[in-house]
């Protein structure tokens, strides 16, 4: 079946603009996650989400930062103002539950470049 | 504050030998370690687990060993293979953050034929 997928793979943006990662996770899948990579460094938890609960955002570095999902699939994480320390590729998983015996699959992630 | 570290950036080994990944944690809470592979521009995908129960679990060629005083695990491969050369990441949890992965640095196998 279908992966984790994420777009755009590739994003370039100027220092102080928004811009917008969509994740589209496995379909049945409750439980969703972001993550970001940043050059040289391992995975860096953002937020997650679980079915209707609240999100766990205790990840997000600032306000800038905000995630959605939306009827419990997509989901979209938004970075208002870029600036060039937000340059890292953000990988999106997806699990069946949150348990932490729930595998949690990845897509191939979202290079973002802040210029 | 680095509460899971794989202080080894890089590891090359021949085909055939063993591979030795290690990985170490900071954090006492964690019960629930797992590795993950990844191959450039893909995201990574699950390896092997082990729960802070047990020292040992082995899948096939991969086995993970979890020394729980020294607050250390490590992945065995053998044999290594030549499409085993990949980064490979370790990764923490908590039960009191279910679900929510503290991940290490990764340690980039090479696996010369």
């Amino acid at each position: 079946g279908a992966g984790v997928s994420q777009s755009p793979s590739n994003k370039v943006t100027e220092k102080g603009k928004d811009v917008e990662l969509r994740c589209d996770p496995i379909s049945g899948h409750t439980a969703l996650y972001w993550y970001r990579q940043s050059l040289g460094q391992g995975l860096e938890f953002l937020i997650y989400f679980q079915g209707n609960s609240a999100p766990d955002k205790s990840g997000l570095p600032s306000d800038r930062f905000s995630a959605e999902r939306t009827g419990g699939s997509v989901s979209t994480l938004t970075i208002q103002r870029t600036q060039q320390e937000d340059s890292a590729v953000y990988l999106c998983a997806s699990s069946f539950r949150q348990g932490r015996r729930d595998t949690q699959y990845f897509g191939p992630g979202t290079r973002l470049t802040v210029l | 504050d680095q509460q899971v570290k794989q202080n080894s950036p890089s590891l090359s080994v021949q085909e055939g030998r063993i591979s030795i990944l290690n990985c170490d944690y900071t954090n006492s809470m964690f019960d629930y370690f797992l590795w993950y592979k990844k191959y450039p521009a893909e995201g990574p995908t699950f390896l092997i687990s082990i729960s802070s129960i047990k020292d040992k679990n082995e899948d096939g060629r991969f086995t993970v060993f979890l020394n729980k005083s020294a607050k250390h695990l490590s992945l065995h491969i053998v044999p290594s293979q030549p499409g085993d050369s990949a980064v490979y990441f370790c990764a923490a949890s908590a039960q009191s953050n279910t679900g929510k992965l503290i991940f290490g640095q990764g340690t980039t196998l090479q696996v010369k034929p």
